[in-house]
């Protein structure tokens, strides 16, 4: 597609629930990154894939937090057990490859969760 | 440990002003890259500029210019004659070293631009 597309774009669960957050990337970008971002706060790294493995996880608060890229296209964030905290707005980013210096990001829009 | 500060949290202007917005980082590698986005309303990350820690070059592009001093670890954005348009949360970010891939980012500074 034209940019990375994010859904759903709003979710509200009630505490204790699964969800799952899902991100497509442009086409042909082979590095997809996972951000969260809190109120007021500037976004935090979640985990980093390049094609379908997750090269760096080392932003993952806890292990109720859990991303696939099965096909080294689509992404899912996956959230067990879900607490008020995880409330957040989860921004979905795609490179080339390697972003940073070399080849910059596309973020989505991303996914506000609300969790009730 | 990379740290980017953007001091100012909230600045308001009345349409047409210049305004310059502040981010100050702290790295310990000797490469490493500068980002600013923009935030609108809608969520989505708009992306500005990127410079490289090899490039002290500052920059303008239209109304916007960008202003990198390594001596004092800045990365400071100017916006001239703002507009209505400009209102958006504007963020820096750091990424360095190996894991340059993984931006650190500031607070993000919230510009009104009042008509």
């Amino acid at each position: 597609g034209a940019g990375v597309s994010q859904t759903p774009s709003n979710k509200v669960t009630e505490k204790g629930k699964y969800v799952e957050l899902r991100c497509d990337p442009i086409s042909g970008h082979t590095a997809l990154y996972w951000y969260r971002q809190s109120l007021g706060q500037g976004p935090e790294f979640l985990i980093y894939f390049q094609g379908t493995g997750a090269a760096d996880d080392s932003g993952l608060p806890n292990d109720r937090f859990f991303a696939v890229r099965p096909e080294g296209s689509v992404s899912t964030l996956k959230i067990q057990r879900t607490e008020r905290g995880d409330s957040a707005v989860y921004l979905c980013a795609s490179s080339l490859g390697e972003g940073g210096g070399t080849y910059g990001y596309t973020f989505g829009s991303g996914t506000r969760l609300t969790v009730v | 440990a990379q740290k980017v500060t953007q001091a100012q949290t909230e600045i308001s202007v009345v349409e047409k002003e210049d305004v310059t917005l502040d981010c100050v980082y702290e790295t310990r590698d000797t490469t490493y890259y500068l980002f600013w986005y923009k935030q609108p309303p809608s969520g989505e990350l708009v992306f500005l500029i990127r410079r490289n820690s090899f490039d002290e070059q500052n920059e303008i592009s239209g109304r916007y210019s960008w202003n990198f001093q390594k001596s004092t670890s800045s990365f400071n954005f100017t916006i001239t004659a703002s507009q209505v348009v400009d209102s958006a949360v504007y963020f820096c970010a750091l990424g360095s070293g190996a894991g340059s891939y993984q931006l650190t980012f500031g607070k993000g500074t919230k510009l009104s631009v009042i008509p």
